[in-house]
């Protein structure tokens, strides 16, 4: 398996609050990928990168940001949090010329 | 733009039974096909894949075949166990030209009593 981590794994915080998750991977994979996880809706895609320093969004990507300094770290920001960013989010990897993605664990976010 | 409709859940089995969960695409180009299992508490895994029309992917009993016709590839499995409880989603890739992003069905949550 990728080593994929994400931190925290649990977070409650208040509405209004910025929130920062990180993704970090050891494959030195290109591509990196948020996702958020809700009942009804499946996985949907927040925003992407391709590379170091480039990103796009995704079908999900209003309230969010993102940014990737390095290979193998892709930090997911909700500048001022709200209760409908309620969600479990998770980050995965690929590599160029493999379809496949590796999953993190997830991080169960909680805005009350 | 592309999609992938599976079949609704919940599904509940008596263990022994015979699975399947049926999902349908559609795709501007010649996707990858994949199916990714979710245990409760964790992220995503492969099961299996296929790249092209006929193949079959097969993992842990598992199996779907890439029909180009129907735009369909279903999952099935002959003889479910308790262990094989999980959420199961069934996705797309178009490969680089699309940074290898997936699209995903909504999920369906399989229950099997012992």
């Amino acid at each position: 398996d990728a080593g994929i981590t994400q931190s925290p794994r649990h977070k409650v915080t208040e509405t209004g609050t910025p929130v920062t998750l990180r993704c970090h991977q050891t494959e030195n994979h290109r591509y990196m990928y948020w996702y958020r996880q809700d009942p009804g809706h499946g996985l949907r895609l927040i925003h992407y990168s391709y590379g170091v320093k480039d990103t796009d969004k995704g079908e999900v990507s209003d309230g969010y940001s993102v940014s990737r300094s390095k290979t193998e770290d892709f930090l997911l920001t909700l500048e001022s949090a709200t209760s409908s960013q309620t969600s479990v989010y998770f980050c995965a990897t690929a590599s160029a010329g493999n379809y496949e993605q590796y999953f993190g664990p997830g991080t169960r976010l909680t805005v009350t | 733009g592309d999609s992938v409709t599976q079949m609704e859940g919940p599904v509940t089995l008596s263990e022994e039974a015979f699975l399947t969960i049926n999902c349908t695409y559609t795709a501007t180009g010649y996707p990858s096909l994949f199916w990714y299992v979710q245990y409760p508490g964790e992220g995503l895994q492969l099961l299996l894949k296929a790249t092209k029309a006929d193949d079959k992917g097969s993992n842990k009993g598992f199996e779907a075949t890439y029909r180009k016709e129907t735009t369909s590839f279903h999952l099935e499995k002959g003889s479910v166990q308790v262990s094989d409880s999980a959420v199961y989603f069934c996705a797309l890739s178009e490969g680089g030209g699309s940074n290898y992003k997936l699209t995903f069905g909504k999920g369906t949550l399989l229950t099997v009593n012992p």
